[in-house]
């Protein structure tokens, strides 16, 4: 079982519609869980990071995090083309791990006219 | 604040030569990591630096690779006799603080010949 989970999709929605991309994880002691959006042939741009259960909201985006269940989500509201990338989800765990991140193969999002 | 730089951007180079790769962290982060990215998959962690120690490696990192960060500035990466599985994208990431969130630099495109 790999550490961090993505289905790698392509997932594909209208434009206006709203994206689900899901992730899950193995680390029950996964402290905080970031998501970052890539375009092709750049690098990882920071989009969100939620550190307690539930849902957190930025704009036309929400991060939701269930421990219990060691899923975490990002909903995109009103997807627009601009919005088509790979979503990667990252996860950072307790204890003496340095902070470093473990990610997702990442999902790829298709946001169609 | 001008975020993460990494040079260069990038690199082809034949089986067995060396190459180095420069990361410049934001100014005020004393900590910064370095990552590998294949096509299709998720970065993944190749070591950490707090300040000019390096407290982490990863087992990716074999012995011909080599990574620096004198007076806790910017970073060099290394690969000796490199290998055409050396080809991927190396990232170079830095943050404030280990719970904070990481911001990636655009990346150097390694390809071996």
């Amino acid at each position: 079982q790999k550490e961090v989970e993505q289905n790698s999709g392509p997932l594909s929605v209208p434009e206006g519609a709203i994206a689900s991309l899901n992730c899950t994880y193995s680390d029950r002691g996964s402290q905080s869980f970031f998501w970052y959006r890539q375009y092709s042939g750049k690098s990882p741009e920071l989009i969100m990071f939620i550190y307690s259960n539930g849902d957190k909201e930025d704009g036309r985006f929400t991060a939701q995090l269930n421990k219990a269940s060691q899923y975490v989500s990002l909903l995109i509201r009103d997807s627009q083309p601009s919005d088509s990338a790979t979503y990667l989800c990252a996860v950072k765990a307790g204890g003496t791990s340095y902070g470093k991140l473990t990610f997702g193969q990442g999902t790829i999002l298709t946001v169609h006219p | 604040d001008t975020g993460v730089s990494q040079d260069p951007r990038h690199k082809i180079t034949k089986r067995g030569q060396n190459v180095t790769f420069r990361c410049d962290p934001i100014s005020e982060h004393n900590r910064l990591y370095w990552y590998r990215q294949t096509l299709g998959q998720g970065p993944e962690f190749l070591t950490y630096f707090q300040n000019e120690a390096q407290l982490e490696k990863s087992r990716l990192l074999s012995d011909r690779f080599s990574a620096e960060r004198p007076k806790g500035s910017f970073s060099t990466l290394e690969i000796q006799r490199t290998e055409q599985g050396d080809s991927a994208m190396y990232l170079c990431a830095s943050t404030l603080d280990i719970w904070n969130e990481q911001y990636f630099g655009p990346g150097t495109r390694l390809t071996v010949t």
